[in-house]
């Protein structure tokens, strides 16, 4: 079965204890994003990823880290997590060519940062 | 800059009625749209889609889009919603550049017995 999976699905730290969420796909894409969504805001892009080693900031970049060593997985870093930091997060992908292709999304990560 | 606009927070409809959920855009050049749907603690689905062609897009569980050019939107239709239904909507278009989708902020379908 073609998805997109996230590791954990809960999470509850503390301000400044280092975090990662990981995320696999299982569709050969090359694209994968990493976004948050919270109340009122629809989902907003933190990073992205075109490709292997290749990766770009997004619309809400501050805080987060990533890092794509291989086509399938694209973990997010939180290093030092703080309050704001709290809420949902959903990795995609998409395959090509991308803007005619929809994303896919994993099942979302809901952090709470105390 | 690409934007899309969801006007309506909520949307009530009776068991059985069509529904409409409505989104607007603002592209430079082709618009690539996109309607998603999130149940309860569930990642985005997606239902359909619009790149070229006909203006009636039909998708997933019923739905059903049209794309209408000259006034910018995008608007979700079923033609008799279920109770099944009630869910978070999410319109997006593709940015141009990078890959990303552009959501607006979600309307809340909310189908009564």
């Amino acid at each position: 079965e073609a998805q997109v999976t996230q590791n954990p699905r809960y999470l509850i730290t503390v301000t400044g204890k280092k975090l990662t969420v990981t995320c696999s796909q299982n569709m050969n894409h090359e694209y994968m994003s990493w976004y948050r969504q919270d109340p009122g805001l629809g989902l907003r892009q933190i990073y992205y990823s075109m490709n292997v080693e290749v990766t770009d900031k997004g619309d809400v970049p501050e805080g987060y880290k990533v890092s794509r060593k291989e086509k399938r997985n694209f973990p997010l870093i939180l290093e030092s997590p703080s309050p704001n930091q709290t809420s949902l997060y959903f990795c995609a992908s998409r395959g090509r060519p991308q803007r005619y292709n929809e994303q896919f999304f994993g099942p979302g990560t809901r952090l709470t940062v105390l | 800059a690409q934007s899309v606009a969801q006007p309506e927070d909520q949307v009530n409809v009776a068991e059985g009625n069509p529904l409409t959920v409505k989104c607007t855009y603002s592209v430079s050049g082709n618009p690539y749209l996109f309607w998603y749907v999130q149940y309860p603690n569930r990642g985005l689905q997606f239902l359909l889609k619009y790149i070229t062609g006909d203006n009636l897009v039909k998708g997933s569980y019923g739905f059903e889009a049209e794309f209408n050019k000259s006034q910018t939107s995008f608007h979700l239709k079923k033609p008799s919603a279920l109770v099944s239904d009630s869910a978070l909507y999410f319109c997006a278009v593709d940015s141009g550049n990078t890959g990303k989708l552009i959501f607006g902020q979600g309307t809340t379908l909310q189908v009564k017995p």
